[in-house]
């Protein structure tokens, strides 16, 4: 079955811990991208990666780092989690177009609370 | 800054009807996706319909299609016979920075009255 899967779907931790929330595509997609989303903020893009060793800013990249070093995984590590970083993530790949990306698959999302 | 425009926070639609929903984008390419996506309770992201630019056919799937005009940059979509699972929040998304990534309005939460 076709699926992105990410873990943990739910973590609660503590300021400054740091965490790694995995995401896995079984899709061959070169295209993968992490989303945050907050209430009435909609989802706003954290990183993204067209292929491997390849990734980039999204608009709210402070406070994450990710890499790509396999085509299939995408893991979003929080080096130093702060309260403001508590939010609904989603993790998504897709084939890439010229035209963008052909179509995003999504996680079912990973809630992350800071304490 | 490139933006997407999701006008109405909320909308109500009594079953059975028929309801739009609205958007409006702002890009300076020629060739892209538009997406609506939709959010149930579950929070998992679903596809609802993807329009390609360069085609003027407007999109359809079962009983959701769009209206896309590219000129007024705008791409609404439509529900018709409204059904109570349609109850979401739905998001429109296009690719911003030179086709590198999908950005997302802030979203419209659609309830479906009995």
């Amino acid at each position: 079955e076709a699926q992105v899967t990410q873990n943990p779907r739910y973590l609660i931790t503590v300021t400054g811990k740091k965490l790694t929330v995995t995401c896995s595509q079984n899709m061959n997609h070169e295209y993968m991208s992490w989303y945050r989303q907050d209430p009435g903020l909609g989802l706003r893009q954290i990183y993204y990666s067209m292929n491997v060793e390849v990734t980039d800013k999204g608009d709210v990249p402070e406070g994450y780092k990710v890499s790509r070093k396999e085509k299939r995984n995408f893991p979003l590590i929080l080096e130093s989690p702060s309260p403001n970083q508590t939010s609904l993530y989603f993790c998504a790949s897709s084939l890439w177009v010229a035209g963008g990306p052909r179509e995003l698959f999504f996680g079912e999302g990973s809630r992350l609370t800071v304490l | 800054a490139q933006t997407v425009t999701q006008s109405q926070p909320e909308m109500s639609v009594q079953e059975a009807e028929t309801v739009t929903l609205s958007c409006t984008y702002d890009t300076s390419e020629s060739d892209y996706y538009l997406f609506w996506y939709k959010q149930p309770p579950s929070r998992q992201m679903i596809l609802v319909i993807r329009q390609e630019a360069y085609k003027q056919q407007n999109a359809t799937e079962n009983r959701f299609s769009v209206n896309f005009q590219k000129a007024a940059k705008s791409f609404s979509l439509k529900i018709s016979d409204s059904q109570l699972g349609d109850a979401a929040m739905y998001f429109c998304a296009y690719p911003t920075g030179a086709n590198s990534k999908l950005t997302f309005g802030k979203g419209i939460t659609l309830s479906v009255r009995p």
